[in-house]
C-alpha cells in the first residue's frame, strides 16, 4: 500500500521568505501525488497535483511542487509567502485505479509578520 | 456550482449512542468518500462508495458504516459512540474512481462525544 511521510510537523517563518514543505512517498506501484491546505476550521482544498508529465507542478496562490521519482519526494515551494498562507498543508497520494487517497500526517505553516 | 455539502456541522453525543452524517456531493460527482481527522492520527480514509456500492474501505471497526443513495449522497453512521471518535468527519466527492481525479472537500461535521 502507498504511504506518505510529511518530514516537518511544523515550519515558521517570516513573511516573504520562501518555504519548502517536505513529503516523501513509498509505493510499489506508480501513483498520483497531491498537495491539500486546510485553513482553520474548513475543509481540504487542493494546492496542486502530478499525474505526469513534467516533474514541475504549479498550483494556486503561487505554490509549486517538484516531482522526484528517484527520491520519491515531492516537495511543495512558495518563493515568497504571506501572512495568509498560515495553515495546514497535506501531501497525499493515491493510486492509478481508485480514490483511495493516504495523506502525510501534515505540516503546519506559520508565516509571522 | 454547489460544493460538497455535509450536515450537520457540529454536533455532540453521549457515549454509546449513535450518530448520522450527511453528505451532499458536487453534481455529477459519483464517487465519495469519507475521512475522519483527529489530532493523534490525522486524516484516515474510513471508506469510499460509488454507484451506491461501497468500493473501498479503511482500517475501522465495524461500528463505523456508511451508504450511498441513487442521487449519490451519502450518509455514514458510527453506532455504540466512544470517546475516541470525537473528530472532524470529511467527506469527498469526485467525478469517477479513476485516479488521479481531483477530490474535494466539505467542510466537515464536528462530532464531540461526552
Amino acid at each position: 500500500a502507498q504511504s506518505v511521510t510529511q518530514l516537518d510537523s511544523q515550519v515558521p517563518v517570516f513573511e516573504e521568505a520562501p518555504v519548502e514543505l517536505r513529503c516523501n512517498y513509498s509505493s510499489s506501484v506508480s501513483v498520483y501525488l497531491f498537495w491539500y491546505v486546510q485553513y482553520p476550521n474548513q475543509g481540504l482544498q487542493l494546492l496542486l497535483k502530478y499525474l505526469s508529465g513534467s516533474t514541475l507542478v504549479k498550483g494556486i496562490n503561487g505554490f509549486e511542487a517538484e516531482f522526484n521519482k528517484s527520491q520519491t519526494s515531492f516537495h511543495l515551494r512558495k518563493p515568497s509567502v504571506h501572512i495568509s498562507d498560515t495553515a495546514e498543508y497535506f501531501c497525499a497520494v493515491s493510486r492509478y485505479n481508485n480514490n483511495d487517497m493516504r495523506f502525510g500526517a501534515g505540516t503546519r505553516l506559520t508565516v509571522k509578520p | 456550482k454547489a460544493g460538497v455539502t455535509q450536515t450537520p456541522r457540529y454536533l455532540i453525543k453521549t457515549r454509546g449512542q449513535q450518530v448520522t452524517l450527511s453528505c451532499s456531493p458536487i453534481s455529477g460527482h459519483r464517487s465519495v468518500s469519507w475521512y475522519q481527522q483527529t489530532p493523534g492520527q490525522g486524516l484516515q480514509f474510513l471508506f469510499e462508495y460509488f454507484s451506491e456500492t461501497q468500493r473501498n474501505k479503511g482500517n475501522f471497526p465495524g461500528r463505523f458504516s456508511g451508504r450511498q443513495f441513487s442521487n449519490s449522497r451519502s450518509e455514514m453512521n458510527v453506532s455504540t459512540l466512544e470517546l475516541g471518535d470525537s473528530a472532524l468527519y470529511l467527506c469527498a466527492s469526485s467525478l469517477d474512481r479513476v485516479g488521479g481525479n481531483t477530490i474535494y472537500f466539505g467542510e466537515g461535521s464536528w462530532l464531540t462525544v461526552v
